[in-house]
């Protein structure tokens, strides 16, 4: 069984369509993210979702929206897509110990990513 | 500024050398976690290890071994007797408490490459 999943797994679109990554996890756990992976490999995050609120968002453009509909998915639309949208975009979940700044933090499981090519 | 630094871009060694991977860290936090990942060829994201700040003793799992030395913030990585299925990117994470937002924030990574 996939702990984190992603689908789709390559998604090639022209600059200015809309689209969107769907990423569900079966470990039960509470805290769900997004990161982006450029073309030189570095990993930055762009959202963290904890039990369906919204905790980060890393000054990532408004034509991303993250979609946090339970606990166990959190989806990716993106408006109006551009050149250098073209990136991995990885989902990851955590289960983290409360209340939060508890100061204990949990490894974070990752997804097998979403190839995005934006021509 | 960048928290985790990767100084090494890529490393290549020959089958059964021993590597080791530098990861020096910045913080202001008195309570933090470090993490390694790996990413090989395949491309999915592997967790490795995760250390807290106030545990500095090393580890070893298998041919990994992991030194983390607060005097110097680093937290370094060794692959002994490597492999050829070790080539993969490497990286070195940073999580803080002052933030209260789990996330992790990425060194650049280090590509290996082993060698048969």
């Amino acid at each position: 069984d996939t702990a984190v999943s992603q689908t789709p797994k390559y998604l090639v679109t022209q600059m200015g369509n809309d689209k969107s990554i769907k990423c569900e996890q079966n470990l039960g756990h509470d805290t769900m993210y997004w990161y982006k992976q450029d073309s030189k490999k570095f990993l930055k995050i762009m959202f963290s979702y904890n039990n369906k609120e919204l905790i980060i968002n890393e000054t990532v453009p408004n034509r991303f929206s993250p979609k946090s509909p339970d606990k166990a998915h959190l989806n990716l639309h993106i408006n109006s897509l551009e050149l250098g949208d073209s990136a991995v975009y990885f989902c990851a979940s955590s289960q983290e110990f409360q209340p939060i700044g508890a100061g204990v933090k949990a490894e974070q499981y990752f997804g097998p990513g979403t190839r995005l090519t934006v021509t | 500024a960048q928290k985790v630094t990767q100084a090494q871009t890529e490393i290549s060694v020959v089958e059964k050398e021993d590597v080791t991977l530098d990861c020096v860290y910045e913080t202001r936090d008195t309570t933090y976690y470090l993490f390694w990942y790996k990413q090989p060829p395949s491309g999915e994201l592997v967790f490795l290890i995760r250390r807290n700040s106030f545990d500095e003793q090393n580890e070893i799992s298998g041919r990994y071994s992991w030194n983390f030395q607060k005097s110097t913030s680093s937290f370094n990585f060794t692959i002994t007797a490597s492999q050829v299925v070790d080539s993969a990117v490497y990286f070195c994470a940073l999580s803080e408490s002052l933030t209260n937002d789990y996330k992790l924030s990425f060194g650049a990574g280090t590509t290996v490459t082993v060698r048969a």
